[in-house]
C-alpha cells in the first residue's frame, strides 16, 4: 500500500491555459475527494466520488472544473482557463469509510 | 451545515511545555471530530478522531483531545511537547460525506 499518490506536484502554468492534475487513490478505497486550500486556510471541499459517482460537488467548483473517476479508480480535476485566484494547493483523499480518509501530499498550482 | 473555529492562528511554545491547541465546532446533528496535522511539504495526516464511545481519544505520538458536547469543543492537548511537534494542525468535522476544516493552528515548538 503506496498511499495516496497525486501528480504531478508541482505545476506552474500561466493564465488562461488548462491544466490536469491526477489522483490515484489507495486501492480497495471507493470514496474519493478533492479540496483546495490556500495559504492559510484549512482545506474546502471541491468534490466528492463514490467509485465513479460524482455525487457532491461544492460551489466553489466553477464550470471551469470537471473532475472525473472512470472506473472508479484514479481521478483527475482539470481546470480550464485558469485564473491567478486559481493558485492553491489541490488535495486529494480517499476513504473506505466516511470518516477515515487519507490524504495525497497535493498538487501545488501556480497561476502566473 | 457545520463548521469549525480554530481559536489560535499560531501556538509558539518551549520544548516539553504542555500545549492546548483550541477547536470549536457547530452542528445541528451529530458529527464525527478529528485532528490531522501537516508537516512542512507534506499531506495531512489523521492524528486523532472520534466517532463514538469514550469523549477522550489519544493518539501514539501523546497527543489527546477530549469531545465536550455541552461546550462543542474538541480541544488537542499534549502534556509534554518536541521539537518534532512543530507542524500544522487542523481540526475538522465530519457529517456523511461532508467534512469541514477549520484555518489550522501552526504549532511551532522552541528549543
Amino acid at each position: 500500500d503506496t498511499g495516496v499518490s497525486q501528480n504531478p506536484r508541482h505545476k506552474i502554468t500561466k493564465r488562461g491555459q488548462n491544466v490536469t492534475f491526477r489522483c490515484d487513490p489507495i486501492s480497495e478505497h471507493n470514496r474519493l475527494y478533492w479540496y483546495r486550500q490556500t495559504l492559510g486556510q484549512g482545506p474546502e471541499f471541491l468534490t466528492y466520488f463514490q467509485n465513479e459517482a460524482q455525487l457532491e460537488k461544492s460551489r466553489l467548483l466553477s464550470d471551469r472544473f470537471s473532475a472525473e473517476r472512470p472506473k472508479g479508480s484514479f481521478s483527475t480535476l482539470e481546470i480550464q482557463r485558469t485564473e491567478q485566484g486559481d493558485s492553491a494547493m489541490y488535495l486529494c483523499a480517499s476513504s473506505l469509510r466516511t470518516h477515515e480518509a487519507f490524504f495525497g501530499q497535493g498538487t501545488r498550482l501556480t497561476v502566473v | 451545515a457545520q463548521s469549525v473555529t480554530q481559536l489560535d492562528s499560531q501556538v509558539p511554545v518551549f520544548e516539553e511545555a504542555p500545549v492546548e491547541l483550541r477547536c470549536n465546532y457547530s452542528s445541528s446533528v451529530s458529527v464525527y471530530l478529528f485532528w490531522y496535522v501537516q508537516y512542512p511539504n507534506q499531506g495531512l495526516q489523521l492524528l486523532l478522531k472520534y466517532l463514538s464511545g469514550s469523549t477522550l481519544v489519544e493518539s501514539i505520538n501523546g497527543f489527546e483531545a477530549e469531545f465536550n458536547k455541552s461546550q462543542t469543543s474538541f480541544h488537542l492537548r499534549k502534556p509534554s511537547v518536541h521539537i518534532s511537534d512543530t507542524a500544522e494542525y487542523f481540526c475538522a468535522v465530519s457529517v456523511g460525506n461532508d467534512m469541514r476544516f477549520g484555518a489550522g493552528t501552526r504549532l511551532t515548538v522552541k528549543p
